[in-house]
């Protein structure tokens, strides 16, 4: 069963415009959400993260919503570039007492950003 | 070499053959991770290392064995493996604390073919 779900596995938006990417969860014990962008023959890349005790994280362009009673994030790219082009994956952790943090990932959306 | 390097980058193997993967951080890190991305399918988390010791093992078969012998160095030997294994073996580190998100760094992956 899978408990970070992204339900579009591609995306197309135009140059200068939004993009929406959302990623939905079930496991309420989740704490910590990310955001993280792959290019091919490279590693996934860091981009944005939010914990649930807030509903919204802002870093230039990108900005993440958390909708906890929906169980449901969403991450926001204004204005999109050609540069954003990649895989873009969504992932969750628990909070770990112990410090190493246990990571499921959904399964990404390939965003296209067109000229 | 910075961030998170592995080697070989492409591995062609026989199910009977006995090869390992190489991971090595230069962040200072001293939480390892290795996961798994099969086709079409999310990033799924294989072991865990908190400060050398295995924290974590999701359930992986034995013909997959890690190794980390120190904190910047991680193996994965592998041994009689069959053609589903192939897949994309990324390793990734973090910097453990025991409060807050601890994003984890990826390394550019190893693609192994199984034949």
């Amino acid at each position: 069963d899978q408990q970070v779900k992204q339900n579009s596995p591609s995306l197309s938006v135009q140059e200068g415009r939004i993009s929406i990417l959302n990623c939905d969860y079930t496991n309420s014990m989740f704490d910590y959400f990310l955001w993280y962008k792959k290019y091919p023959a490279e590693g996934p890349t860091f981009l944005i993260s939010i914990s649930s005790i807030k509903d919204k994280n802002e870093d230039g362009r990108f900005t993440v919503f958390l909708n906890k009673s929906a169980k449901h994030l969403s991450l926001h790219i204004v204005p999109s570039q050609p540069g954003d082009s990649a895989v873009y994956f969504c992932a969750a952790s628990p909070i770990s007492i112990q410090g190493a943090q246990k990571l499921v990932f959904g399964q990404g959306t390939r965003l296209t950003i067109n000229p | 070499e910075t961030g998170v390097t592995q080697t070989p980058r492409h591995l062609v193997m026989g199910m009977t053959n006995k090869k390992s993967l190489k991971c090595e951080q230069h962040l200072g890190h001293n939480a390892m991770y290795w996961y798994k991305q099969s086709a079409k399918k999310p990033l799924e988390l294989m072991f865990v290392y908190n400060f050398k010791e295995q924290t974590e093992n999701n359930s992986v078969p034995s013909r997959f064995s890690p190794e980390c012998p120190n904190s910047s160095h991680l193996f994965l030997h592998l041994h009689t493996l069959q053609p589903e294994d192939s897949a994309l073996y990324l390793c990734a580190s973090s910097q453990d604390r025991l409060a807050g998100m601890n994003e984890q760094f990826f390394g550019p992956g190893t693609r192994l073919t199984v034949l």
